[in-house]
């Protein structure tokens, strides 16, 4: 059981580049989230998604796209980057999301830089 | 919109000393509470929480209650050690009946704690 996986661990994009950040879950869970992490701030979400082909916006979701075709799977896509995109991004998985007591299970993450 | 306030780090702290990382939030209903904790170079971990007023959560030492009167979620823990030094965030999620329904967590911006022998 590998929980949430993540890759790259590193990675650095030019401006304009795309890039896909992978992120995979062997638990079965419904709901997928990703955040992104900024120093000295927390964690805010950039899109979730509560089940195979459901995906919506979160706080942050300008210049990134997702997907869901699997319940494992939940790639975050970065089109033309821009240096505001330089963060750590963690994915994370949840049981039932309505469920306000469920842990969020998160990857080990993506330190990017966009240069 | 709900959200959650913690006290700014560094705190830098010498072993065996008590450590109290304060955390407060603003929510409509009743919200789940967590602390996470990030140690370096790791994603987050889930350290404890706590579901309803008056609840105690605890996990390795650490020790947190939900008071809903003061809206805090303070994170205490008798005697650190250095395997302690990391990054700690308090957090909360909504209850589905008051607009929970993405089921994400709103964290506030993380605590760095450095323990020194």
């Amino acid at each position: 059981n590998a929980g949430v996986t993540q890759t790259p661990k590193f990675h650095i994009l030019k401006i304009g580049q795309s890039m896909t950040l992978q992120c995979t879950q062997d638990m079965n869970h419904n709901y997928m989230y990703w955040y992104r992490q900024d120093p000295g701030m927390g964690l805010k979400l950039i899109y979730y998604s509560v089940g195979a082909g459901i995906t919506d916006k979160g706080e942050v979701p300008n210049g990134y796209n997702v997907s869901r075709s699997t319940t494992e799977d939940f790639p975050l896509r970065l089109e033309l980057a821009a240096p505001s995109q330089t963060s750590v991004y963690f994915c994370a998985s949840s049981p039932d999301g309505t469920i306000s007591y469920n842990e969020q299970f998160f990857g080990p993450g993506t330190r990017l830089t966009v240069l | 919109g709900d959200s959650v306030t913690q006290m700014e780090g560094p705190v830098t702290l010498s072993e065996e000393a008590f450590l109290t990382i304060n955390c407060t939030y603003t929510a409509t209903g009743y919200p789940s509470l967590f602390w996470y904790v990030q140690y370096p170079g790791e994603g987050l971990q889930l350290l404890l929480k706590a579901t309803k007023a008056d609840d105690k959560g605890s996990n390795k030492g650490f020790e947190a209650t939900y008071r809903k009167e003061t809206t805090s979620f303070h994170l205490e823990k008798g005697s650190v050690q250095v395997s302690d030094s990391a990054v700690y965030f308090c957090a909360l999620r909504a209850n589905k009946n008051y607009g929970g329904s993405q089921g994400n967590l709103i964290f506030g911006k993380g605590t760095k704690l450095s323990v020194k022998p």
